[in-house]
């Protein structure tokens, strides 16, 4: 079935730096979503991307829709204590004829103050 | 617009007894899915209904059953409780594209003594 390799799978950054993670897969995916859980809560969608190449931005965060439609990558900027969470990646397709939304394993974010 | 919401947020029963969970979606809404999210298997698809119909089903056993109601709202029962049970159990909704993003509740934390 369709796998999403995440990673890394945690991090540990000090307050103000850069993060960037990344999904890739062996299979097509038409959505690539972002989202961030925090603890105790259900997951929060930060950015969707829809098109092969697309890169959006919300606020300080950057993501991009890979031109071969297999990988997408996250990126954080200027982080900060409340980025704190686990961010997950999910693809959306078709496998066997049925729409899937798959998760990858997530990237659990440490921001040292 | 009120977002999804999941009831009860926390639940314990013992093994060997059933449990029903509730999910309103976003007002019109008519999609939901549903997802257990355990620490070792991450987020793992049960099952997605649309319109009172069960569109979509992932690789679970027969104790966990689901059903959609004419205004959207879901429930997701689960018969005679195991151990391993013991998740935190999320629904999420989506508009009536297939495409559309989903947007996921607060879970409810189902623990089975």
């Amino acid at each position: 079935g369709q796998q999403l390799n995440q990673s890394p799978q945690s991090m540990f950054i000090q307050e103000g730096e850069d993060v960037s993670m990344n999904c890739t897969s062996s299979s097509i995916f038409n959505t690539w979503l972002w989202y961030k859980q925090d603890p105790g809560e259900g997951p929060v969608l930060l950015i969707a991307l829809y098109k092969a190449g697309e890169l959006t931005s919300n606020g300080r965060l950057t993501a991009q829709f890979g031109i071969t439609r297999k990988d997408s990558f996250l990126n954080i900027s200027a982080s900060i204590p409340s980025d704190v969470g686990i961010y997950f990646c999910a693809g959306h397709g078709t496998q066997g004829g049925s729409e899937k939304l798959v998760f990858g394993k997530g990237t659990k974010l440490t921001v040292n103050p | 617009k009120a977002g999804v919401t999941q009831t009860p947020r926390y639940l314990i029963k013992t093994r060997g007894q059933q449990v029903t969970l509730s999910c309103s979606p976003i007002s019109g809404h008519r999609s939901v899915s549903w997802y257990q999210q355990t620490p070792g298997q991450g987020l793992q698809f049960l099952f997605e209904y649309f319109s009172e119909t069960q569109r979509n089903k992932g690789n679970f056993p027969g104790r966990f059953s689901g059903r959609q109601f004419s205004n959207s709202r879901s429930e997701m029962n689960v018969s005679t409780l195991e151990l391993g049970d013991s998740a935190l159990y999320l629904c999420a909704s989506r508009g009536q594209v297939s495409t559309d993003t989903q947007y996921f509740g607060p879970g409810t934390r189902l623990t089975v003594l």
